[in-house]
């Protein structure tokens, strides 16, 4: 079964930092979405794009992030100057039409000391 | 706002039912789903149900919508220890822009489910 792909499984970094948390979403699929997860809390929506811009972001989405599709299989979220409560599960996820089930990758975990 | 409420905690013995149960704010959800999540993995769809519907079924998971009291319920018939997990209850919001759809999910805080041997 086609599945999203995340790497790298965990990021350790620096507080001022940036990293990049790259993903591969399912070939045919169009949506493309990055949702956190704080240790305890719930999972949160980040932000959804499609065709190469973004459709919808929510607050915690700031411009210190930003994502990017910069070829035909890669989607990407930058963090461009990480903060202690950046540390979170990042969940990349995919789906062929919008309103279609969510198909997520099994996350990145970031650590940002 | 849209929020999603589930208990935290749900203990069973193997080969008992589980029952994991939600309750959700938004009216307007069109579909509602289930995840589960190991330890240290990512998020699993088990099942969704669409919001017109009342009840569906897959193999041992029974899913159960009471949309007059916004209520979501997962039944786990014959629990094995491999279904210890946290699952979580989502609804989704839709929304258009640029002509096209696209979604957010809400979710849960999850209910971590312990099977007892």
């Amino acid at each position: 079964e086609p599945e999203v792909t995340q790497t790298p499984s965990h990021q350790v970094t620096q507080m001022g930092q940036e990293v990049i948390l790259r993903c591969v979403p399912i070939s045919n699929h169009l949506y493309f979405y990055w949702y956190r997860q704080i240790l305890g809390q719930k999972v949160e929506f980040l932000v959804s794009f499609y065709n190469n811009e973004i459709s919808e972001k929510s607050e915690i989405f700031d411009d210190q992030f930003s994502v990017e599709r910069p070829d035909g299989s890669n989607f990407t979220l930058k963090i461009r100057s990480t903060k202690l409560e950046d540390s979170a599960m990042y969940f990349c996820a995919s789906t062929r039409q919008g309103r279609e089930k969510l198909f997520f990758g099994s996350g990145t975990q970031l650590s940002v000391l | 706002g849209e929020d999603v409420e589930q208990s935290l905690f749900l203990s069973v013995r193997e080969g008992d039912s589980s029952v994991i149960n939600c309750t959700y704010t938004d009216s307007s959800s069109t579909y509602l789903y289930w995840y589960k999540q190991e330890p240290g993995a990512g998020l699993q769809l088990l099942t969704y149900i669409f919001s017109n519907m009342d009840m569906k079924q897959d193999q041992r998971l029974t899913v159960l919508l009471n949309k007059k009291d916004k209520h979501l319920s997962l039944r786990i018939a014959d629990t094995q220890t491999g279904d210890s997990a946290i699952y979580f209850c989502a609804e989704s919001i839709s929304s258009y822009h640029s002509g096209a759809g696209s979604y957010q999910l809400t979710f849960g805080k999850g209910t971590k489910l312990s099977v007892i041997p």
